[in-house]
């Protein structure tokens, strides 16, 4: 069973290049998020959608779009890339967002800016 | 949400109890308590979550202090491969509030 699959795992870009981080699930959620991870710190809630058709801003949302295509996909776009920008992405989803559901995370998108 | 406070770091020695606080001096009654892991540049893992009484599932033990201002994750035989960051996440359980916020949890190192 997959569970939440990210996909690029690795990618390098140019400052000012674009790109887009793609995200789906087959649970079945209802909720999804994103989140980036600097070395040595937690993890930052980029842009959350709590139901297909709905995206929330979170933490650190500045420089990202995204866009909830259905339920299974949340895709984040990096329109104009820069070094601050260097992160782990996660991707992570779970059934909806209200009491005690289980968050379940993909395996992370390592995107270095150059 | 109520905020947490954990220690940066623990060592644990491989066989033994893993014992990890925290902090929730804040917390309210509808807050429950909620424990991941992440494990070196994995996505974080779910381990327990718990509102007033203990709990206790396949990977570990949660203990509330009756005042509920702490909490005690419990690993009763401790691993190698345990060895990761443990976030203790404080969160009202109702629809409509914001998603799980990450700290930067305690670093357990399992130690042979």
């Amino acid at each position: 069973n997959a569970g939440v699959t990210q996909t690029p795992k690795f990618q390098v870009l140019k400052t000012g290049q674009s790109m887009t981080l793609q995200c789906a699930q087959d649970m079945n959620h209802n909720s999804m998020y994103w989140y980036r991870q600097d070395p040595g710190m937690g993890l930052r809630l980029i842009y959350y959608s709590a139901s297909e058709g709905t995206t929330d801003k979170g933490e650190v949302p500045n420089g990202y779009n995204v866009s909830r295509l259905n339920k299974r996909e949340f895709s984040l776009r990096l329109e104009s890339a820069a070094p601050s920008q260097t992160s782990v992405y996660f991707c992570a989803s779970s059934e909806d967002w209200a009491a005690g559901n289980t968050i379940y995370f993909g395996e992370g998108s390592w995107l270095t800016v150059v | 949400d109520a905020k947490t406070t954990q220690p940066p770091s623990m060592d644990c020695a491989e066989g033994r109890a893993a014992n990890l606080p925290c902090n929730h001096s804040t917390i309210s009654g509808n807050e429950y308590v909620y424990w991941y892991r992440q494990i070196h540049s994995q996505g974080p893992q779910y381990i327990i979550h718990g509102l007033k009484n203990n709990e206790t599932n396949e990977m570990a033990s949660l203990i509330i202090t009756e005042d509920r201002k702490s909490s005690t994750l419990i690993l009763p035989h401790a691993t190698l491969r345990d060895t990761a960051v443990y976030y203790c996440i404080v969160r009202v359980a109702m629809e409509g509030n914001t998603p799980l916020v990450f700290g930067k949890g305690t670093r357990l190192s399992v130690i042979a």
